[in-house]
């Protein structure tokens, strides 16, 4: 069965909004990664989260790791069209090497 | 920057057939992963290997599809023969020694259509 769960599918946002993407694991994960897969691209590695209730940002992004490790998120702070992809979460669980993605978030930005 | 390379970028072949796609990881890079991603839908890992050995293959169709790294570098993913729901984007990642805390390096990936 599916390990991690993202939401929304899909989210359309007018330049300068924000955005969000939540990233849900029935079990407690080791680490999770998030990745940017641009349209027609392949997925773009972007940060790692280790700890618990670790937060980290780069620029306009910030990431969130929850307390209990068992969920994440993603927000983009004032949307530009650059910003336009699917964001995908991958969760590691403890005592495995693979990394269980969820199904992304497809981003649109109008201008 | 290093990337990893796959080849064919496109393939189209007709079901019963047989297909084979190549990856070539980023030089040094002991782990390389080969996942199958349908449209809309995040990459499914199918086998992990480690150097030259397979350390996860749990969602690989064994029946149909099989890899090989033999001298730890570079991979072949093999389908034969293909089925309609192959239809997919294939990519090979790598990453330095398959740790915790490692970045995989996603290809440009093999956009499959079994017609």
């Amino acid at each position: 069965g599916q390990q991690v769960m993202q939401i929304p599918q899909y989210q359309h946002v007018q330049e300068g909004e924000d955005f969000t993407t939540y990233c849900n694991s029935s079990t407690t994960l080791s680490n999770i990664q998030w990745y940017k897969q641009r349209p027609g691209g392949h997925p773009v590695f972007l940060i790692q989260l280790v700890k618990s209730g670790e937060v980290k940002k780069q620029k306009r992004l910030t990431f969130q790791f929850g307390e209990a490790k068992k969920n994440s998120s993603l927000h983009i702070t004032a949307t530009q069209t650059t910003d336009v992809g699917t964001y995908f979460c991958a969760g590691q669980l403890y005592n495995f090497n693979k990394f269980y993605f969820g199904s992304g978030t497809k981003l649109n930005v109008k201008p | 920057e290093a990337e990893v390379a796959q080849s064919p970028r496109y393939k189209i072949t007709e079901k019963s057939q047989a297909v084979a796609f190549w990856c070539d990881p980023i030089s040094g890079h002991a782990t390389l992963y080969w996942y199958r991603q349908i449209l809309g839908q995040g990459p499914e890992l199918l086998v992990q290997f480690q150097d030259e050995s397979v350390v996860d293959d749990s969602q690989l169709p064994k029946d149909r599809f099989s890899a090989e790294r033999l001298k730890g570098v570079d991979s072949t993913l093999k389908i034969q023969p293909a089925e309609l729901g192959d239809s997919a984007m294939y990519l090979c990642a790598s990453s330095l020694s398959g740790g915790t805390t490692d970045t995989q390096y996603f290809g440009p990936g093999t956009r499959l259509t079994v017609l």
